[in-house]
């Protein structure tokens, strides 16, 4: 089975813009989650979709936004960028939202 | 909302020494896992235990849960310098998950 693919792996954007990362789950799951790591706040959960339905979000300002699609695959926008926007951010999928978690290799995003 | 606590968070073995992670957290939960991430890469799962477990094994890793204490440890045995990374709990309650900051273990050959 193929795993989690993230697309780009790099980007570097600046403040004011918008980006959308993406996000293939690994065949037959259905849950995509998504999370940022900075060095200063750790990881943090962003949103989960499943079937489509954005079920479980994290403390994020409504400039992060996500949707799922039929097929699984997911995209994360985050618009008017500012500098604290800078990290890693990461995409999961899983059978359930608490079950195992299969990352991708995530986006490193620069806001310059 | 609750946050994993882990410590220490930073720990630095020889090869072949045991090493121990620990995680504690306020609220109750569901399930506790543990993720191993390598150099700011994506997260690789390492075991899941259910709130009304106490103790699962895979391979090298021991994996206990204390509820009455909200606490759990990452034991690992026989370390190999492979295993330096950095490792996280992660804890779900309901809806509801949070990570802990993690330790960065260092596994000196």
């Amino acid at each position: 089975k193929a795993g989690v693919t993230q697309t780009p792996r790099y980007l570097i954007k600046t403040r004011g813009q918008q980006v959308t990362l993406s996000c293939s789950p690994i065949s037959g799951h259905r849950s995509v989650s998504w999370y940022q790591q900075t060095p200063g706040q750790g990881l943090q959960f962003l949103f989960e979709y499943f079937s489509e339905t954005q079920r479980n979000k994290g403390n994020f300002p409504g400039r992060f936004s996500g949707r799922q699609f039929s097929n699984s695959r997911s995209e994360m926008n985050v618009s008017t960028l500012e500098l604290g926007d800078s990290a890693l951010y990461l995409c999961a999928s899983s059978l359930a939202f608490n079950e195992k978690l299969f990352f991708g290799s995530g986006t490193q995003l620069s806001v310059l | 909302s609750q946050q994993g606590e882990e410590d220490p968070q930073a720990l630095s073995i020889q090869e072949g020494e045991n090493a121990t992670m620990n995680c504690s957290y306020k609220t109750s939960i569901n399930n506790l896992q543990w993720y191993r991430q390598n150099s700011g890469r994506g997260l690789v799962h390492l075991i899941l235990i259910r709130s009304n477990e106490r103790e699962k094994h895979s391979g090298r890793l021991r994996v206990t849960l204390d509820t009455s204490k909200k606490s759990s440890s990452l034991l690992i045995t026989a370390s190999r310098a492979a295993d330096t990374a950095s490792y996280f709990c992660v804890l779900y309650n309901n809806n509801d998950m949070r990570f802990g900051a993690g330790t960065r273990l260092t596994v000196k050959p």
